[in-house]
């Protein structure tokens, strides 16, 4: 079966870090680019940052630049998002999403059902 | 940043109607739009993208129009299933999301 599965979400608080991963199975990992999207509950949805086929381009939104760093294993089918210094406002459910093809930009023709992270003391 | 604008933000409808959303850029994304249906509890699924191609499995009921900075969304006779929220994405410069237009049963 073609999926994303995301883990590594909870409860953080201000100022710690957290690392998502997200599992992909049933299709050609290393064949496409791959993004992280945030929705808060009830609220729109965020593109929070995104990576091509080989990690050799990466981009990031203002609000999360210099604080998340995206990353890819290839090897292990694997998506991360290492996230530091954690805000409030990062509170939100966060999607991987496989990009139409090997580089960005491109519409996102796959999600994973989201990990919830939640910022509060 | 590119600044996407749907309208109108809820839209109450009668299955079987035909129902139109639209979706503007602040500049020019050429054909790099795509629209998203999300139910609750639910991920985003593809619906259009390229401005009016479907993706793989999407009813023909749906079709996607428009270039530049103005985009629309069409279902032409509406099924209970489509009640949903609806969000244009453009993908022409650092990907943002309209704030979604919500459709639901009148």
């Amino acid at each position: 079966e073609v999926q994303l599965v995301e883990s590594g979400g909870g409860l953080v608080q201000p100022g710690r870090s957290l690392r998502l991963s997200c599992a992909a199975s049933g299709f050609t990992f290393e064949d496409y680019a791959m993004h992280w999207v945030r929705q808060v509950p009830g609220k729109g949805l965020e593109w929070v940052s995104s990576i091509s086929w080989n990690s050799g381009s990466v981009d990031y939104a203002d609000s999360v630049k210099g604080r998340f760093t995206i990353s890819r294993d290839n090897a292990k089918n694997s998506l991360y998002l290492q996230m530091n210094n954690l805000r409030p406002e990062d509170t939100a459910l966060y999607y991987c999403a496989r990009a139409r093809g090997a580089y960005p930009p491109n519409a996102f023709d796959l999600w994973g059902q989201g990990t919830m992270v939640t910022v509060s003391s | 940043e590119i600044v996407m604008t749907q309208s109108p933000a809820t839209l109450s409808v009668s299955p079987g109607e035909r129902v139109t959303l639209s979706c503007r850029a602040s500049q020019s994304v050429s054909r790099n739009l795509a629209w998203y249906q999300q139910k609750p509890g639910q991920a985003p699924r593809l619906l259009i993208y390229g401005a009016s191609s479907r993706a793989t499995g999407i009813p023909a009921r749906f079709s996607g129009l428009g270039s530049g900075t103005q985009f629309t969304l069409t279902i032409s006779s509406l099924q209970s299933e489509d009640f949903a929220v609806y969000y244009c994405q453009q993908y022409y410069a650092g990907p943002s999301f309209g704030q979604g237009t919500k459709v639901e049963i009148k």
